[in-house]
């Protein structure tokens, strides 16, 4: 059982918009910057969205990321097949002081 | 370019040890927070171990008094020292260096990855 709480699956048609959630407490998503990212199976992950909102350079703006008070929410328009991965959000627990992640969402395009 | 490249993963008995490294290079290392993220076979991530830049140590429940983490700043190296290693440490460990010199953000360069299997 995760500490932050996703989906374990979401699915839109190529085009469309999906929206994934990561749900914590005031511990963790209520107290600190919440990250995200894609992950392809046999790969790495890669980070999508840092401090809630940001995005690294050279990832699309297709991506976006929000924060209210224990949740976070990872969208993502304009569905590309290529989009069809595993994401994950996380942030530091600050009760536990630890890293934690959700129990991640596959991501389907229909 | 920031490039972490993972070594020493293997096949262990439980209770045995083995040592993991990280090899970092593209950055100053010496400036940021370096972490341990493992994945078992088809599970999720879970954060294993961090050290922030000033050298301060962070463990997850799971692992605390079994692992130990450490850097060396000149060489640019993380390490993981794994003890009393249990079946359930079986995972695929990442080196994931993070934004900033603390823990509180997120993880911006991920290396490959190295295999641990804890199995008789």
């Amino acid at each position: 059982q995760s500490v932050l709480t996703q989906p374990p699956s979401v699915s839109a048609a190529p085009g469309q918009k999906v929206t994934i959630s990561c749900s914590g407490s005031s511990s963790n998503i209520g107290n600190n910057h919440v990250s995200w990212y894609q992950q392809f199976p046999g790969t790495a992950p890669k980070l999508l969205i840092y401090e809630n909102d940001e995005r690294p350079s050279g990832i699309p703006d297709r991506f976006s990321g929000s924060k209210s008070d224990t949740s976070a929410t990872l969208g993502i328009t304009g569905l590309q097949t290529g989009d069809e991965a595993d994401y994950y959000c996380g942030t530091w627990h600050s009760s536990l002081s630890a890293g934690v992640f959700g129990g991640g969402t596959k991501l389907t395009v229909l | 370019e920031v490039q972490l490249v993972e070594s020493g993963g293997g096949l262990v008995q439980p209770g045995g040890s083995l040592r993991l490294s990280c090899a970092a290079s593209g950055f100053t290392f010496n400036n940021y927070a370096m972490n341990w993220v493992r994945q078992a076979p088809g599970k999720g991530l879970e954060w294993v171990s961090g050290i922030t830049a000033g050298g301060s140590t962070y463990f997850a429940d799971s692992v605390k008094g079994r692992f130990t983490i450490s850097r060396d700043n000149s060489k640019n190296t993380l390490s993981l020292q794994m003890n009393s290693l249990r079946a359930e440490d079986t995972a695929v460990y990442y080196c994931a260096k993070a934004l900033v010199a603390s823990m509180r953000v997120g993880y911006d360069y991920w290396g490959q990855g190295t295999l641990v299997t804890v199995t008789s």
